[in-house]
């Protein structure tokens, strides 16, 4: 089955700077990856997501990258704030995409 | 929110005991899944399901049982409460978006198993 794996698992970063956390899977026939942020006390909240067929989108400070020859794809944050800091999960469509298999999150903070 | 509601918000419950969580759609989407969340383990599906009365399995199904009995709702019954089963459990949503089937979450329910 599909495994995904997120590195790193906890990410420090000065307000303004960048963040980038990256995501790998294992199955090839993934087509769907959603990237996800989850906040103390509510459920994920869906983010930015980017189909197989193309390599990279972009809303506002947020992109993510797709490298399907490498198996991983990557979500950047641009000009960090502190409302940026929470847990970000990564997943990846299995199952002819009704279903995800998740990261295990990354927990990022925004040092202001 | 995506019009998921999950009940209870929070929930202690005795080793042994049955637990049934409840989630509840506005908006007649066909699939709905159970996640658990847990520490270094991410988000795992328990069971899910693609209309009334047509459910399948998970990753970590075991010591679960579901039923869909109405389009709006999605019962998660845990038969015998076990201290493994402590988590947070949220009840999502797929709906099809620009040739994409996405996931909504609620906003989860919180069950200690003592």
């Amino acid at each position: 089955g599909e495994n995904v794996e997120q590195h790193p698992s906890t990410l420090s970063v000065q307000e303004g700077d960048s963040a980038v956390i990256k995501c790998t899977y294992s199955d090839s026939a993934s087509n769907y990856f959603p990237w996800y942020k989850q906040e103390l006390g509510k459920g994920p909240q869906l983010i930015i997501d980017i189909r197989s067929n193309v390599g990279e989108k972009k809303d506002q400070r947020i992109a993510v990258t797709l490298n399907k020859t490498a198996k991983h794809f990557s979500l950047h944050i641009t000009e960090t704030q502190p409302e940026d800091s929470a847990v970000y999960f990564c997943a990846a469509s299995i199952g002819g995409n009704n279903r995800l298999a998740f990261g295990k999150g990354n927990q990022v903070v925004v040092i202001p | 929110d995506a019009g998921i509601t999950q009940s209870p918000r929070h929930k202690v419950t005795e080793t042994g005991t049955p637990v049934t969580l409840r989630c509840h759609q506005t908006e007649n989407h066909r699939y709905m899944y159970w996640y658990r969340q847990d520490p270094g383990h991410g988000l795992r599906l328990i069971h899910y399901s693609y209309g009334v009365k047509d459910t399948d399995k998970g990753e970590v199904s075991d010591g679960y049982s579901v039923s869909r009995s109405k389009t709006e709702d999605f019962l998660l019954t845990l038969e015998s409460a076990t201290s493994s089963q402590t988590s947070v459990y949220f009840c999502a949503i797929s709906e099809w978006d620009n040739k994409a089937k996405k996931l909504f979450f609620g906003s989860g329910t919180q069950l200690s198993v003592l």
